[in-house]
């Protein structure tokens, strides 16, 4: 079964820059999830879908940040425009249900570095 | 308010020992699942266990088992045996079952295991 695929691994941009990220959950998978980990500390859920409507986004700085989930498959998160503090990196996940007992399986993330 | 506590930053345990990592929670929810993942220093999440909040039986994977505390709200993962290949950050992780929809999993600071020779 192939696992959650990210690209790219790595982007590094100017502040003010916009940038996009791309993620493939496992097939099947209903719910998908966006997460940023910042250096050091544990990931902080962005958006969350179910299918392709969204279960939860309200950690997700909409000034800045948006993310779709095209026919409740791929989807992608964009920043637009990038700030030095948005320097993390940004995981995405999928379950087969967003069910209390379901685990989540994650990709490999990208590395943003704003400078 | 903190949904996930994970108080210790850092450990160290000699290798063959096991070791206790905390975690506790906030939530007022009857029906939850806990989780514990693992991250080694390439990046990765990697699914260790799960507990339900109704399971009478504390869970075990191999080499982890979870201590579950339910009166204390505490979910305290073992690690038996302790492995060089063990040493990685190590993340607690909570669902609450209030919205059928699709219920937010969301994580604790983590905790950094460091596994001496």
């Amino acid at each position: 079964e192939a696992g959650v695929a990210q690209s790219p691994r790595y982007k590094i941009i100017e502040k003010r820059q916009s940038v996009a990220f791309w993620c493939n959950p496992i097939s099947g998978h209903a719910t998908l999830y966006w997460y940023q980990q910042i250096l050091g500390q544990g990931p902080k859920l962005l958006i969350q879908f179910q299918n392709n409507g969204v279960v939860d986004d309200s950690q997700l700085p909409k000034d800045r940040f948006s993310a779709e989930r095209l026919k409740g498959v791929d989807s992608t998160l964009k920043i637009q425009p990038a700030k030095l503090e948005d320097s993390a990196v940004y995981l995405c996940a999928s379950s087969l249900r967003g069910t209390m007992n379901t685990e989540a399986f994650f990709g490999q993330g990208t590395r943003l570095t704003v400078v | 308010a903190q949904k996930i506590t994970q108080t210790q930053p850092g450990m160290f345990v000699q290798e063959k020992e096991a070791v206790t990592l905390d975690c506790t929670y906030d939530t007022s929810d009857q029906s939850y699942g806990l989780f514990w993942y693992k991250q080694p220093s390439s990046g990765e999440m990697i699914f260790l266990i799960y507990q339900g909040s109704y399971d009478e039986q504390n869970a075990t994977e191999g080499r982890y088992s979870l201590n579950f505390q339910k009166a204390r709200k505490s979910a305290n993962l073992v690690i038996s045996a302790s492995q060089l290949g063990d040493s990685a950050m190590y993340f607690c992780a909570m669902r609450e079952g209030y919205n059928n929809a699709g219920n937010m999993l969301t994580f604790g600071g983590g905790t950094r295991l460091m596994v001496k020779p």
